[in-house]
């Protein structure tokens, strides 16, 4: 079936770095390409989103990109700042039903 | 102040007692989706509609049920039938399900149900 891997499932950086998280889809069809972060006891809330006609898109210091020949697209966020820390998910648009397909997560712990 | 909103914040019921949450939203969109979440784990689809009056089964239907009778509410209940009902429940909402051009979901709070 459909599904999307990502990773890493815990992610750990200084203040300052940059964060990069991977995720893979399997439908070749996808079209569309959200990021949303969850913060503890409350909603996802929608961060960033890529179609499939887009290579990349930047929004101050949250940028994706989108490889549709590798079937793998990726969230960075640069300058990270202890706000940042909280679970993040992606998620892949599936072309037969037009459902979200969501990733597992990634808890990014930025240390002050 | 448009948005999604979900009641109550945190549910407790005993086994085998049937539970409804709520879910409103006052974004004019069409299509309403129910979500569950365990911890450390990703978002699982349950039942979604496109249109007042029609609804889909997700990928965990069972033991779960919903209506749709107005374009703002879509409502879910937990029958005594779900084996592992204790979960952080997600209810989201898009301008359309498919065929259109906009794709984005947005969240509510959630509501987290603890049955003992």
């Amino acid at each position: 079936g459909e599904n999307v891997e990502q990773h890493p499932s815990t992610l750990s950086v200084q203040e300052g770095d940059s964060a990069v998280i991977k995720c893979t889809y399997s439908d070749s069809a996808s079209n569309y390409f959200p990021w949303y972060k969850q913060e503890l006891g409350k909603g996802p809330q929608l961060i960033i989103d890529i179609r499939s006609n887009v290579g990349e898109k930047k929004d101050q210091r949250i940028a994706v990109t989108l490889n549709k020949t590798a079937k793998h697209f990726s969230l960075h966020i640069t300058e990270t700042q202890p706000e940042d820390s909280a679970v993040y998910f992606c998620a892949a648009r599936s072309s037969n039903t037009g459902k979200l397909i969501f990733g597992q997560g990634t808890t990014l712990q930025v240390k002050p | 102040d448009g948005g999604i909103t979900q009641s109550p914040k945190y549910l407790f019921r005993k086994e085998g007692q049937n539970v409804t949450l709520s879910c409103e939203q006052n974004l004019n969109h069409d299509a309403m989706y129910w979500y569950r979440q365990d911890p450390g784990q990703g978002l699982r689809l349950i039942y979604y509609s496109q249109i007042v009056n029609d609804f889909q089964k997700g990928d965990i239907a069972e033991g779960y049920s919903v209506s749709r009778e107005k374009k703002e509410s879509f409502p879910l209940t937990v029958t005594s039938a779900q084996k592992n009902p204790t979960a952080f429940y997600l209810c989201a909402s898009s301008i359309e399900g498919t065929g259109g051009i906009s794709y984005e979901q947005y969240f509510g709070p959630g509501t987290r149900l603890t049955v003992t």
